[in-house]
């Protein structure tokens, strides 16, 4: 069975602080996912990586296929990132997800 | 494009009554998945389908039944709704199962 552990479960930040949120996950899990959920209920994918590292605006994910690792960064982080972040292990019968990790960022 | 579109939003059953959540994708996607999400549980896969005419059980698949007659469609069947059904339902789709998701906006569903 496919699993995937996330960490930490809640970060309370201030506005501008570097944040990053871990995953480790499992054998048999071929693609790392960053998800993002806001307070609305509706979840947005934001990255996808099978190896290296990607950018899009403030935010950075990387993965270490070794080590069966990923972290998702925010630069600069602002209120507006408030969210739960989860991380889900793609593999051939769909995602494995971890619990989330409850974002918190006071201006 | 309108992506993937859920329907209800909200809906309130009696143990024991039948329903339909519905999925419809319009990006002409292979993959479409069924996630339920449960407070302190996380997202869990119940059913998925590859392609038109296959489906395949997730990790909490009894008491859901599914079916995927065109691409564009998958709904998910509640035969006897039970209280432990209350959730928040998402349907997912991807072109390959592998590539990123696109998630619909949610189906609160209350079994009393």
């Amino acid at each position: 069975k496919n699993e995937v552990e996330q960490s930490p479960q809640n970060l309370t930040a201030q506005e501008g602080e570097f944040i990053t949120i871990n995953c480790s996950y499992s054998v048999g899990i071929s693609a790392l996912h960053w998800l993002q959920q806001h307070p609305g209920g509706g979840i947005v994918s934001l990255f996808m990586l099978s190896s290296g590292k990607k950018k899009h605006g403030r935010l950075i994910a990387t993965i270490n296929i070794q080590e069966k690792h990923s972290s998702l960064h925010i630069t600069a982080s602002h209120p507006r990132d408030s969210a739960v972040y989860i991380c889900a292990g793609g593999g051939a019968d769909g995602l494995t997800f971890g619990k989330g990790t409850h974002l918190i960022i006071q201006p | 494009n309108a992506g993937v579109t859920q329907t209800p939003k909200f809906q309130v059953l009696k143990t024991g009554q039948s329903m339909t959540l519905q999925c419809a994708q319009d990006m002409n996607h292979e993959y479409m998945s069924w996630y339920r999400q449960d407070p302190g549980m996380g997202l869990r896969l119940i059913h998925y389908s590859v392609g038109a005419g296959i489906t395949d059980q997730g990790e909490v698949p009894n008491g859901y039944n599914v079916s995927r007659s065109t691409t564009e469609d998958f709904p998910l069947r509640l035969l006897s709704a039970a209280p432990s059904q209350t959730s928040v339902y998402f349907c997912a789709s991807s072109p390959h199962g592998r590539y990123g998701y696109t998630f619909g906006s949610g189906t609160r569903l209350t079994v009393v």
